[in-house]
């Protein structure tokens, strides 16, 4: 079946980047996803990218796709401790589809 | 700001009372919503699709008679969890889908069954 998979955890250091990576199974995702989980609160879409697309930079996010390794990352440049948060990846065939979810990233951001 | 809401945040409840969680679509129609569980520490996993005008579609472990729900209108899913169990204490999180492209999310309800 469908699998999403992403490290548990990571730290890093105020002002520095992070990248978050995400490995997922199903080649016919059309879509990949990145929320953003605040403690004790709902998903937040951070940002998504179509899987014809290498790269998408929203702001400070970076999103790089490279679908014949099915890897996905999100990189967060200059870091603040407002980002600690949990980020998940997600693939689905499109919107009005179920997603898939990975377990989840765990970013600690020291000051 | 907010385009999906649930209702209630919170609740808690005695063992063996049902629940009801609302999931509201605050600027859009949706014929297609979506309820997952989360569990500390994990990952959310989809419990069934909620499909106005029509039955919804459950997950493959999920029990409907236990779960019930309902989507009243193009804006209004609702989630009942008959007769809570303490096993059943989550974290439970609607979807909306929005176009082709995004689905968002409502804040999530934390049942706690006592």
């Amino acid at each position: 079946g469908e699998d999403v998979e992403q490290s548990l955890f990571l730290s890093v250091r105020e002002g520095d980047s992070s990248v978050i990576n995400c490995t997922y199974t199903d080649s016919s995702s059309t879509y990949l996803y990145w929320y953003k989980q605040e403690p004790g609160a709902g998903l937040q879409l951070l940002t998504y990218i179509f899987s014809n697309m290498d790269m998408k930079q929203d702001q400070r996010l970076t999103v790089l796709l490279n679908k014949k390794d099915k890897h996905l990352s999100l990189r967060i440049a200059d870091t603040q401790t407002g980002d600690s948060a949990i980020y998940f990846c997600a693939e689905g065939k499109d919107a009005g589809n179920m997603l898939t979810f990975g377990g989840g990233t765990r970013l600690m951001v020291k000051p | 700001g907010a385009v999906v809401s649930q209702h209630p945040s919170w609740v808690i409840c005695k063992s063996g009372t049902s629940v009801k969680i609302e999931c509201r679509s605050l600027d859009f129609q949706a014929t297609t919503m979506f309820w997952y569980r989360q569990f500390p520490k994990q990952s959310l996993m989809l419990m069934a699709t909620s499909n106005e005008g029509s039955k919804a579609t459950y997950e493959q472990g999920v029990e409907k008679d236990k779960f019930l729900i309902n989507h009243a209108s193009l804006t209004l899913s609702t989630l009942t969890v008959t007769s809570a169990h303490p096993e059943d204490s989550s974290f439970y999180i609607c979807s909306v889908p929005r176009g082709a492209e995004t689905q968002y999310f409502g804040p999530g309800t934390r049942l706690l069954v006592l």
